[in-house]
C-alpha cells in the first residue's frame, strides 16, 4: 500500500457521461498530481494542486477539471466522455514541490 | 523542454539473465531529478529510485543497480539474475525546476516492457 488511495479502481461508463475520480494523498503530502496513461500517449501529466491551489497544468482537456479540497483530497472530473478518454488515471502525491512522488494504484476508466 | 527516451520498447530474457534498461534524458537545467518506476501487470506504479543531478554515485539495491552518467545524459537500470517477478513495464522519469516558480513536474519516458521467461 503506497498510502495514496484512488477510488474507484474501475469505472465503466457511456459516451457523453460525466465521472468523478477521487484521490486521497499520502498523509502529510500537500501536492497532488494527476496523470493519464493511455496506450498511444504513455503517461501524460494533467494537472497539479498544492495545498488547495492549482500549481501546474499539462495536457488537460477543457472537458476535464480538478480540485483539491481543504482535507487535501482531490477529485478529477471528466465530462462529455469520449471513447478516447478510456485510460488509466493515476494520482500521485508528494510532501513538497520537487521530489518524491508516490502513486496510487490508479482508476481504470472504460468509456463504451 | 525536457525529454526522456527509453528506446527499448520491449525486452525478453530468460530467468537468471542480467538485463539493462536504457534511459536517456534531455534537459538544459543543471539541477534535476531522475526516477525509475515499475508497473507490474496489476497496474500500479511502484517507485524504485530517485537521483539528483549532483549525485553521480551509482547505486545498488539487491539485484537492482543504477548507472547515472551525466556525460552521456543516461540513467540506466540493470537487473542482475532476473526473475519472473521482475516482468513489468519500467518507466524512467525526469523532473526539472519550473521556468518561473511553481512545481517540478516529472516527465516520463514511454516505458520498457520487460518479460522474463522461466
Amino acid at each position: 500500500d503506497s498510502g495514496v488511495t484512488q477510488t474507484p479502481k474501475h469505472l465503466i461508463t457511456a459516451t457523453g457521461q460525466r465521472v468523478t475520480l477521487r484521490c486521497s494523498p499520502r498523509s502529510g503530502d500537500l501536492s497532488v498530481y494527476w496523470y493519464q496513461q493511455s496506450l498511444d500517449q504513455g503517461l501524460q501529466f494533467l494537472i497539479q494542486y498544492y495545498n488547495g491551489e492549482e500549481r501546474a497544468k499539462g495536457n488537460i482537456l477543457e472537458r476535464f477539471s480538478a480540485q483539491q479540497f481543504p482535507d487535501l483530497h482531490s477529485e478529477l472530473n471528466l465530462s462529455s466522455l469520449e471513447l478516447g478518454d478510456s485510460a488509466l488515471y493515476f494520482c500521485a502525491s508528494s510532501v513538497y514541490v520537487g521530489v518524491g512522488y508516490t502513486f496510487g494504484s490508479g482508476t481504470r476508466l472504460t468509456v463504451v | 523542454a525536457q525529454k526522456v527516451t527509453q528506446a527499448q520498447t520491449e525486452i525478453s530474457v530468460v530467468e537468471k539473465e542480467d538485463v539493462t534498461l536504457d534511459c536517456v534524458y534531455e534537459t538544459r537545467d543543471t539541477t534535476y531529478y531522475l526516477f525509475w518506476y515499475k508497473q507490474p501487470p496489476s497496474g500500479e506504479l511502484v517507485f524504485l529510485i530517485r537521483r539528483n543531478s549532483f549525485d553521480e554515485q551509482n547505486e545498488i539495491s539487491g539485484r537492482y543497480s543504477w548507472n547515472f552518467q551525466k556525460s552521456t545524459s543516461s540513467f540506466n537500470f540493470t537487473i542482475t539474475a532476473s526473475q519472473v517477478v521482475d516482468s513489468a513495464v519500467y518507466f524512467c522519469a525526469l523532473s526539472v525546476p519550473p521556468p518561473s516558480g511553481g512545481s517540478y513536474i516529472p516527465t516520463f519516458g514511454r516505458g520498457t516492457s520487460l518479460i522474463v521467461h522461466p
